[in-house]
């Protein structure tokens, strides 16, 4: 079974508008971290947000915020007011249990910003 | 350094041939990481290094991949007998200590004919 799984392939969105990245997660161990990363066209992974299983709060990073639903196992990424700059591939990660250093990774999403 | 910096950016070899790609993580960082992207897809775990030690390498998909980090900064991932299914691009990423966020490179695109 997929462990992180982002249903959306692609995504087309106006400039300005808030886009909602989809992103769900399998796993039994109650101690586990969600990342989310942005790989433009130069393929260098960004770091954009994390949250931890035990967080009570959702993330937010500037125009970043993790919508997190932990009884139904998702942690949407919510880009608001999009800018051109934001076209890329998007990927969900996940690091599980306590000393684990592996992140498990989503197929990605590439999303494209309209003028 | 300022960032991770992989080299060579390219590398197109033949089936069968040896290869190396080089990371130089950032200054201080000392847990490295090594990855594999393949095309379409996300990345796939490699190796970890804790220091000069491989604390995790149950991500190197058989004995024809290696990698060393001899004095805790560069590290190398070594190819043997390069086969076509080895193209795809490998990514290095290091931090502070682990598990932390991971800062990544650019990436070595490797190209196997």
């Amino acid at each position: 079974a997929q462990k992180i799984t982002q249903t959306q392939p692609g995504m087309f969105v106006q400039e300005k508008e808030a886009v909602t990245l989809d992103c769900t997660y399998d796993t039994s161990d109650p101690s586990y971290g969600l990342f989310w990363y942005k790989q433009p066209s130069s393929g260098e992974m960004i770091f954009l947000i994390y949250q931890g299983s035990y967080d009570q709060q959702n993330a937010t990073e500037g125009r970043y915020s993790l919508n997190f639903q932990k009884a139904r196992k998702s942690a949407n990424l919510v880009i608001s007011a999009s800018q051109l700059g934001d076209s890329a591939m998007y990927f969900c990660a996940m690091r599980e249990g306590e000393g684990n250093y592996q992140l498990i990774w989503g197929a990605g999403t590439k999303l494209i910003i309209k003028p | 350094g300022a960032g991770v910096s992989q080299t060579p950016s390219n590398k197109v070899t033949e089936k069968g041939k040896y290869v190396e790609l080089r990371c130089d993580p950032i200054s201080g960082h000392t847990a490295l990481y090594w990855y594999r992207q393949s095309l379409g897809q996300g990345p796939e775990f490699l190796i970890y290094f804790q220091g000069t030690g491989a604390a995790d390498d149950s991500g190197l998909p058989n004995d024809r991949f290696f990698a060393v980090r001899p004095e805790g900064s560069v590290s190398t991932l070594k190819i043997q007998r390069t086969e076509r299914g080895d193209s795809a691009v490998y990514l290095c990423a290091s931090s502070l200590e682990a598990p932390n966020v991971l800062t990544f490179g650019a990436g070595s695109r490797l190209t196997v004919l």
